[in-house]
């Protein structure tokens, strides 16, 4: 199957400062990534949509400047958080949908994640 | 009403039992739907895909009742190794190629030996 990779896989940071998260589809070219947030025992929260060479849309509530996502490429997606604080400190998840056929636009690909900590 | 429901469990259950877990859906305009699997402190994997006939893979079956808005997955003969967090995921309706899933809160199974 399709092989996504996040870095890092885990990161621990002062509150105020920003970390970028990268993901990349390996094998295959990604016109959409997709940027979500997963809390302790809760389920998956999409963040934003992101389309290479177009701005991200963002999910209700999303704060647009404070998480910011570039699509530079097919195949890379960056993810910063912008002054972190501790509420911050989740695990963020990205995907990655292949451009092909009705299923296949369907079809998302996780990276592993990574877990933030902001102290 | 939350746009994807499921009962979060934790199921309990022992080594070769069947097990089924259900999920409704509050938009009757989705078109696609999967259930995904997502162990502890890792990322989802696709399970299976839910088509409108049923679908059947090995151990795992999936069904669809469009009427009710209502998707099942069925887990016959547990392994250990099913042990994980069962998630229903809702196809919002797409437009063009914007579309984007929406996660059921999961189900947790526990299988035990």
């Amino acid at each position: 199957g399709a092989v996504v990779s996040q870095h890092p896989s885990r990161v621990i940071c002062k509150s105020g400062t920003s970390v970028k998260i990268e993901c990349r589809s390996l094998d295959f070219q990604a016109t959409t990534m997709f940027w979500y947030r997963q809390f302790p025992k809760q389920s998956l929260m999409l963040m934003a949509t992101s389309n290479e060479g177009s701005k991200a849309t963002y999910e209700q509530g999303v704060e647009k400047d404070k998480f910011l996502i570039n699509h530079a490429s097919l195949t890379l997606s960056t993810l910063t958080v912008t002054s972190a604080h501790p509420e911050d400190s989740s695990f963020y998840i990205c995907s990655a949908r292949l451009a092909g056929g009705y299923r296949d636009q369907e079809t998302q690909y996780f990276g592993p994640g990574t877990r933030l900590l902001v102290l | 009403r939350k746009e994807v429901e499921q009962d979060p469990g934790p199921f309990n259950v022992p080594e070769g039992a069947t097990v089924a877990f259900n999920c409704t859906y509050s938009n009757s305009a989705s078109q696609s739907f999967f259930w995904y699997r997502q162990d502890c402190r890792k990322e989802p994997k696709l399970l299976m895909s839910v088509y409108s006939s049923g679908n059947e893979d090995g151990r795992f079956t999936a069904q669809l009742n469009r009427a009710s808005q209502y998707i099942s997955l069925l887990i016959r003969d547990s392994k250990l190794s099913d042990s994980a967090t069962y998630l229903c995921v809702v196809n919002w309706p797409p437009s063009g190629n914007t579309g984007k899933l929406i996660f059921g809160q999961g189900t947790t199974l526990q299988v035990k030996p």
